[in-house]
């Protein structure tokens, strides 16, 4: 069965330096990534995806992402955190052969301090 | 929210009582999705649809069924809501080979 991690709950990041949000994943086969953000009360937006080709996926906001296969890792980075970048962010996968489920991690909430 | 809509938007319900949520998409996406958000879990999948009529069920699937007797509107149900229902709950949906557009999700609230 396909899974997510992100290993932390809580991301802290002084405003202007770098972002890097982790995650891994298990599938069986080839996957198909992504990340979203969610602000306070709202739903899921979509930051950026990989399917194939390039390991560096570049996304909204600033955003960019780098696939590596052999440590089954997405890790979601921001070369310059703003402030407004605070949110709680989840990576997905849904594996290629199985093609429909689209599976979450357990998020991780990023803290931008002035 | 890329044409989700969610109803209602919040609602309070007493324990034992049936309770019907619904998504509505107006792209004619292909798949759809339910998920609970509660905290320290994230976003776990309850039912999915790869159809009309096709559904399937997902990691936390008990307590609950759906229904999607046409392309544009996926409903959940709970058969008969408990305390443990309460949560947020979001639709999400997505076509061939793109990513999941979510609605704005339902605040959920058994007592």
């Amino acid at each position: 069965a396909q899974s997510v991690a992100q290993p932390e709950d809580q991301v802290n990041v002084a405003e202007g330096n770098p972002l890097t949000v982790k995650c891994t994943y298990s599938v069986s086969g080839n996957p198909y990534l992504f990340w979203y953000v969610q602000y306070p009360n709202r739903g899921l937006q979509f930051l950026l995806k990989y399917i194939t080709g390039d390991n560096l996926v570049k996304g909204s906001y600033g955003f960019e992402a780098e696939f590596n296969k052999s440590q089954t890792s997405f890790h979601l980075k921001k070369p310059s955190a703003l402030v407004s970048d605070s949110a709680l962010y989840f990576c997905a996968v849904r594996e290629v052969a199985a093609g429909n489920k689209l599976t979450f991690g357990g998020g991780t909430r990023v803290l931008v301090k002035p | 929210d890329a044409g989700i809509t969610q109803s209602p938007r919040h609602k309070v319900t007493e324990t034992g009582t049936p309770v019907t949520l619904r998504c509505h998409q107006t792209e004619n996406h292909r798949y759809m999705y339910w998920y609970r958000q509660d905290p320290g879990h994230g976003l776990r999948l309850i039912h999915y649809s790869y159809g009309v009529k096709d559904t399937d069920k997902g990691e936390v699937s008990d307590g609950y069924s759906v229904s999607r007797s046409k392309t544009e509107d996926f409903l959940l149900t709970l058969e008969s809501a408990t305390s443990s229902q309460t949560s947020v709950y979001f639709c999400a949906a997505r076509s061939d080979g793109s990513e999941a557009f979510f609605g704005q999700g339902t605040r959920l609230t058994v007592v």
